[in-house]
């Protein structure tokens, strides 16, 4: 059963075209979603948190928005150093499996000069 | 702060060979994850340890992984004995707590079974 589904795949932006990605969820009781960015050869890297619907956060050219069903991670105006896979993650409690942080297969963003 | 740190960073076996990995998570972080990675998908979380104890375990195949976190600080991922399907990155994270805080990763180990 999939929790969570990001799109599109694959994204090819030229440098200052803003797009957006999307991450949709089905878990309940959600405790979290988190937004990564992952560099080839390297481990994931924090970018974002977000708890309830409604809750924004920015930082430079990347801002995450919440609703109670996906969230979605908006480039505003992106370089080519933006290039990366971003992942979305979701975390909820379950008594059989705690906290677990379950990720979906990351949308794989190219910025062309 | 230092990081997440993982060794070795890339390891090549055999198939049906074991293999080890290593993972020193950030000082004070109670919870900790190792996720494989299959190139082109997402992590997939295999265990989570909360302190020294395993918290979830439902997605290890058993028969031939195993996982430890000794003192609830270091831990170690073994695969015996490897199949061509464990080629993946094998990536180790850690947080504070187990809610209300990010996890962070480390580089991962490339394991590649021939």
């Amino acid at each position: 059963e999939d929790q969570v589904t990001q799109s599109p795949e694959a994204l090819r932006l030229q440098e200052g075209e803003s797009s957006s990605l999307n991450c949709s969820y089905t878990v309940s009781g959600l405790r979290g979603l988190f937004w990564y960015r992952q560099d080839p050869g390297k481990g994931p890297e924090f970018l974002f948190t977000l708890y309830s619907a409604g809750e924004e956060k920015e930082k430079e050219r990347l801002k995450a928005t919440l609703t109670k069903k996906e969230s979605f991670l908006h480039i505003t105006a992106p370089k080519p150093e933006d290039s990366a896979t971003y992942l979305c993650a979701v975390q909820a409690y379950d008594s059989n499996s705690g906290y677990a942080l379950n990720f979906g297969k990351g949308t794989s963003l190219l910025v062309t000069p | 702060e230092a990081g997440v740190a993982q060794s070795p960073r890339y390891k090549i076996i055999e198939k049906r060979q074991s293999v080890a990995f290593w993972c020193n998570p950030i000082s004070g972080h109670a919870t900790l994850y190792w996720y494989q990675q299959i190139l082109g998908q997402g992590p997939k979380l295999l265990i989570q340890f909360q302190n020294n104890g395993v918290v979830d375990d439902s997605q290890l195949p058993k028969d031939r992984f195993s996982a430890e976190r000794l003192k609830g600080v270091d831990s170690t991922l073994k695969i015996q004995p490897a199949k061509l399907e464990d080629s993946a990155v094998y990536l180790c994270a850690s947080r504070r707590t187990p809610e209300y805080t990010e996890a962070f990763f480390g580089q991962g180990t490339r394991l590649t079974v021939v």
